[in-house]
């Protein structure tokens, strides 16, 4: 089956720290870059970060950069999202979704943002305190 | 980097077509064929209808089209259906290395 599911996600105070997991079938995950996308209450999405198929390239929007840490395990089908020194303003049910490859031409910065084709149910992150 | 400027609601009858604009700059939309559009029903993760501006995924219903002109992309869906409400987001690459979703657009079927 395809799919991909959250976990690790709950209620933290600010300042504190919290790792999210995403695991993955082998089908949809090896060879793919990952990205989380979070969607605050009521609000809309917001891509957060993605990671390449090999872990060598990772980016981060601006409000989250120093602060949150994407990685993955290959051997375990399996994407992170470490989040520390968390803010209010991070609570959002997070999603982990995988890009789309790009086509063979495309090996640059580009090639992990062609789109999103398979997601997860999303996992809830509350910051209070 | 300020998010894609969509409408906050449209409407439509069954039947009829719809387009939902998605609007940004020439620093993202304008600059890259690099468009995507997403379809969440309430309580639901997003579902890919639409990348690089025009492409539909297999299985995705051809009454979904994309475009674009400028530093604006469209979403049309034709033959409006009553299972079309739903909200919509565009997203772009807005380089470097990074993307940007518009705000969502909330169809209503009526």
């Amino acid at each position: 089956q395809v799919q991909l599911v959250e976990s690790g996600g709950g209620v933290v105070q600010p300042g504190r720290s919290l790792r999210l997991s995403c695991a993955a079938s082998e089908l949809i995950f090896s060879g793919y870059a990952i990205h989380w996308v979070r969607q605050a209450p009521g609000k809309g999405l917001e891509w957060v970060a993605v990671i390449s198929y090999d872990g060598s390239n990772k980016y981060y929007v601006d409000s989250v950069k120093g602060r949150f840490t994407i990685s993955r395990d290959n051997s375990k089908n399996t994407l992170f999202l470490q989040m520390d020194s968390l803010r209010p303003e991070d609570t959002a049910l997070y999603y982990c979704a995988r890009s789309l490859p790009p086509p063979s031409y495309d090996s640059g910065h580009t090639s992990y943002f062609y789109g999103m084709d398979v997601w997860g149910q999303g996992i809830t992150v509350t910051v209070s305190s | 980097q300020s998010a894609l400027t969509q409408p906050a609601s449209v409407s439509g009858t069954p039947g009829q077509s719809i387009t939902i604009s998605c609007t940004g700059t020439s620093s993202d939309v304008g600059g890259y064929d690099l468009v995507s559009w997403y379809q969440q029903n309430s309580g639901k993760a997003p579902k890919l209808l639409i990348y690089e501006v025009t492409k539909r995924p297999s299985g995705v219903s051809h009454r979904f089209s994309g475009s674009k002109s400028g530093n604006t992309a469209s979403l049309t869906i034709s033959g409006l259906q009553a299972d079309d409400e739903a909200d919509y987001y565009c997203c772009s690459y807005a380089g470097p290395s990074n993307c940007v979703f518009g705000g969502g657009t909330r169809l209503t079927v009526l």
